[in-house]
């Protein structure tokens, strides 16, 4: 089946730095990618889609300048948390889409925690 | 906008038991709805697929339903496990909105002891 990976798994980082989280396909190819957020006992939220070889798409309440979004490669999306402050502390998962028969499954990375301190 | 629900938040039960879990969604105009499994910390695991067009669909011990007009999905799992201890998420893919972006509900906590 695709795989999707992310890097880092974990991150730890001081209040103020920026974090780079990778997002691969590892085994096909996807024009679109998406990057979701989850706080503790919550549900997973869409922050923004990417796309390559255009800007991201941001949902509403998403800072565009503050989670920056690159689409670089059919295979790579990176997602930059910048200034990082410890209300980013959260879980990041990503996902690619790919069609499987009829239709587009979802396949999605193993996530990574993000700590600010 | 699309709106998931899942009931119950939490369920603890013993082992062998046979177990329904429940998801409701606002708007019926989907291409399909899609339960995961999340261990702790972890990624998504899928579970199951179903499409707008199919009723259910099985996997092993779990059976997923869905009934789009009535905007409902309820997931079956047979003679519980330890091993099934895990939050499971329901998501739709809602039509109309970006190809594969997903609506997900906050998920059912599930813990099955010895």
């Amino acid at each position: 089946g695709a795989v999707v990976s992310q890097h880092p798994s974990w991150v730890i980082c001081k209040s103020g730095t920026s974090v780079k989280i990778e997002c691969r396909s590892l085994d096909f190819q996807a024009t679109t990618m998406f990057w979701y957020r989850q706080f503790p006992k919550q549900s997973l939220m869409l922050m923004a889609t990417s796309n390559e070889g255009s800007k991201a798409t941001y949902e509403q309440g998403v800072e565009k300048d503050k989670f920056l979004i690159n689409h670089a490669s059919l295979t790579l999306s990176t997602l930059t948390v910048t200034s990082a402050h410890p209300e980013d502390s959260s879980f990041y998962i990503c996902s690619a889409p790919l069609r499987t028969g009829y239709y587009n499954e979802q396949f999605f990375g193993p996530g990574t925690r993000l700590t600010v301190l | 906008k699309q709106e998931v629900t899942q009931i119950p938040a939490a369920l603890s039960v013993p082992e062998g038991e046979n177990l329904v879990l429940n998801c409701s969604f606002t708007d019926s105009a989907i291409y399909n709805l899609q339960w995961f499994r999340q261990d702790p910390g972890k990624g998504l695991t899928s579970l199951l697929l179903i499409q707008s067009s199919q009723r259910e669909q099985t996997s092993g011990r779990l059976n997923a339903s869905l009934d789009k007009s009535s905007g409902r999905s309820t997931l079956y799992i047979a003679a519980s496990q330890p091993g099934d201890s895990a939050t499971y998420l329901c998501a739709v893919h809602h039509r109309g909105s970006t190809l594969g972006r997903l609506y997900f509900g906050r998920g059912t906590q599930l813990t099955v002891w010895p």
